[in-house]
């Protein structure tokens, strides 16, 4: 299976908004709607941030979202903050049953 | 509040088997879920290894079926893995994690680094 495809890199400066976007196939991304987005910062585990491709756990802030068009998902920040600097993946499940994870993206708030 | 926590050596020698564990707390791992591993090489991405649903069935990356064995122990509430014929480019940190039906991961443990190294 083949990772998904994101940007390496997004930048804006805060009180912007950015869009991250995550491709894939038929197969993974486009064939359902199980896309999830995990935010990173250095030295620490992986946070979740959207399930099912737009959903938000409790207590995630709503400036995250998330959706999907095709074989491409996105993950949309707004009004950045400094503390939204980190690295953000995208994952989705496969007709394989498994799970497939994005290159991630380095998010930096100028 | 379910917590997981990995224990394990942090040094494998190449060709050995790299073999960690899951203590799990605050739910039954054999109530529903899913349960996983992922790893992080240094200064790379997330792969996905595998998991396995509450009632034994097991699910494994491509790249390393071969190798993997993602095993429960409900006596204990922790599950395992056992990467076999390690060489350094299985060096990374190590996560467990408890995913949903629709496979989110929804619980992290804190990782733990292994390198291959002789």
């Amino acid at each position: 299976q083949s990772a998904l495809t994101q940007p390496a890199s997004v930048s804006a400066s805060p009180g912007q908004s950015i869009t991250i976007s995550c491709t894939g196939t038929s197969s993974d991304v486009g064939g359902y709607n199980y896309v999830s987005w995990y935010q990173q910062h250095p030295g620490k585990a992986p946070k979740l941030m959207i399930y099912d491709v737009s959903y938000r756990p409790s207590g995630v802030s709503n400036r995250f979202s998330g959706s999907k068009s095709g074989n491409t998902a996105s993950l949309t920040i707004s009004g950045l903050q400094a503390e939204d600097e980190a690295d953000y993946y995208c994952s989705s499940y496969t007709t394989s049953s498994t799970l497939v994870f994005g290159g991630g993206t380095k998010l930096t708030v100028l | 509040q379910v917590q997981l926590q990995e224990s394990g050596p942090g040094l494998v020698k190449p060709s050995e088997t790299l073999s960690l564990t899951c203590a799990v707390s605050g739910h039954s791992i054999n109530s529903g879920y899913y349960w996983g591993w992922i790893r992080q090489p240094p200064g790379k991405g997330l792969e996905w290894i595998g998991s396995i649903y509450h009632s034994g069935t097991t699910y494994y990356n491509p790249s390393l079926k071969s190798r993997v064995t993602i095993s429960m122990d409900t006596s204990k509430n922790q599950f395992s893995l056992n990467l076999s014929s390690v060489t350094a480019a299985d060096t990374a940190v190590y996560y467990c994690e408890r995913q949903s039906s629709t496979v989110a991961t929804e619980n992290w443990g804190q990782g733990t680094l292994v390198t291959v190294s002789s």
